[in-house]
């Protein structure tokens, strides 16, 4: 069964503060792996896919990485305004494109 | 450019009640369509999911429904609902191997 898990479940950093998110999975043949940021009431938003292992993506202060069992959001300086849940989805072949998702990782970047 | 637009944003309802969410895709043609739901624990799981017109795949048995009237318009229904429905509604299409979110409708049955 595809399944995915994210650790930590909460994660409290002081603005500069570097810090990671790990997102382990299992999948019957990974076509993609995804990484949103959700904040509070909204829907979430995309922020990168990376497709094989050793693949890494950046995003300002964000930069994503992927191995053969996990994945891992590294925030570099992280800012206030950074605070979100991270949600982080694996999407397997030929399975119409679904999402399977972790439970996030709820950030909070304190000034 | 594509833009997905869901409603409403927030409902209360009566349990017993019918639910309509209504979500529509601007920009696009054919597009895949989903409907996730989020509960108080933050995952999403996916409900149903829409290659075409008239296609519906469900995921998950349950009280809902869901319908796919026109190309790029994805309706989730429900005859009575349960307390058990409460939760926060999310519609998605997807653009290459991308999916992407509308706002989402928050749903309370009371």
């Amino acid at each position: 069964e595809d399944q995915v898990t994210q650790s930590p479940e909460a994660l409290r950093l002081q603005e500069g503060e570097s810090s990671s998110l790990n997102c382990s999975y299992t999948v019957s043949g990974l076509r993609g792996l995804f990484w949103y940021r959700q904040d509070p009431g909204k829907g979430p938003e995309f922020l990168f896919t990376l497709y094989s292992a050793g693949e890494e993506k950046e995003k300002e202060r964000l930069k994503a990485t992927l191995t053969k069992k996990e994945s891992f959001l590294h925030i570099t300086a992280p800012k206030p305004e950074d605070s979100a849940t991270y949600l982080c989805a694996v999407q397997a072949h030929n399975q119409g494109g679904k999402l399977i998702f972790g439970q996030g990782t709820e950030l909070s970047v304190k000034p | 450019s594509q833009t997905i637009h869901q409603w409403p944003a927030t409902l209360v309802q009566p349990v017993g009640s019918p639910l309509s969410l209504e979500c529509t895709v601007e920009g696009t043609s054919n597009p895949n369509l989903y409907w996730y739901r989020q509960a108080a624990g933050r995952g999403l799981q996916l409900l149903f999911y829409s290659v075409g017109i008239g296609q519906i795949s469900s995921e998950v048995p349950q009280n809902l429904s869901a319908s796919r009237p026109q190309d790029r318009q994805f309706i989730l229904s429900s005859k009575k609902l349960l307390l058990s429905d409460s939760g926060f509604y999310l519609c998605a299409w997807k653009r290459l191997d991308t999916i992407y979110f509308g706002e989402g409708s928050w749903l309370t049955v009371v």
